[in-house]
């Protein structure tokens, strides 16, 4: 039961370099999402996708694209990193993707410590 | 501007004593949700309440969704060192394409 899984735990980058965290679920859970945590600021939604096929924009998406071309794998990417972009990052998935579903469960993954120099 | 202003942001407290926390906003919220996170790892969901003036207990936690859907309180009777963790309150949102808003987190650390 391996729920939600992140790789790498920890990344340390150079400002300008590029880079992709991964996230799987292997519940079949149609929504899944990014965010991160800095310390004050808690967490902040960055990207989500409520299917296959389909990414929204989050509340701090600058900086960073992802896809969704199956159900179980949902990766981040940052094109040119930033120091600004050092901070916890966190993937999340729940069963549905309807709007509608603001009170379900969301499962986290353990999350990658990544830190841009 | 933060939707869910949870305070205390940190709280001691000795084995054995009571204490609670509270998750407030000025915003009305389709449901509240509390997580429980421990360092290195993700938060893991504990409650979730959905009706105004909802009471749910999980052991020795009890959760309170006030009248008006705007607050959540959590206490925890009797604390145990297995309590100490980061505490996050989580409002669904009813508009928007952010489905949920989290506060910042009650830190709690139960000494022994």
């Amino acid at each position: 039961n391996a729920g939600v899984t992140q790789t790498p735990k920890f990344q340390v980058l150079k400002t300008g370099q590029s880079m992709t965290l991964q996230c799987a679920q292997d519940m079949n859970h149609e929504y899944m999402s990014w965010y991160r945590q800095d310390p004050g600021m808690g967490l902040r939604l960055i990207h989500y996708s409520v299917g296959a096929g389909i990414t929204d924009q989050g509340e701090v998406p600058n900086g960073y694209n992802v896809s969704r071309s199956t159900t179980e794998d949902f990766p981040l990417r940052l094109l040119s990193a930033a120091p600004s972009q050092t901070s916890v990052y966190f993937c999340a998935s729940s069963y549905s993707g309807g709007q509608g579903s603001t009170n379900e469960k969301l499962f986290f993954g353990s999350g990658t410590q990544l830190s841009v120099l | 501007t933060q939707l869910l202003e949870q305070s205390p942001q940190f709280l001691s407290i000795q084995e054995g004593e009571n204490l609670t926390v509270y998750c407030n906003s000025s915003s009305v919220f389709s449901s509240l949700q509390w997580y429980r996170q421990e360092p290195g790892e993700g938060p893991v969901l504990l409650v979730t309440v959905v009706t105004g003036g909802e009471v749910k207990k999980l052991k020795r936690l009890t959760f309170q969704f006030g009248d008006a859907r705007k607050d959540s309180s959590l206490h925890i009777t009797a604390a145990q060192p297995g309590d100490t963790g980061l505490y996050l309150c989580a409002g669904g949102l009813y508009y928007g394409n952010n489905r949920l808003a989290f506060g910042k987190g009650n830190q709690v650390v139960v000494i022994p």
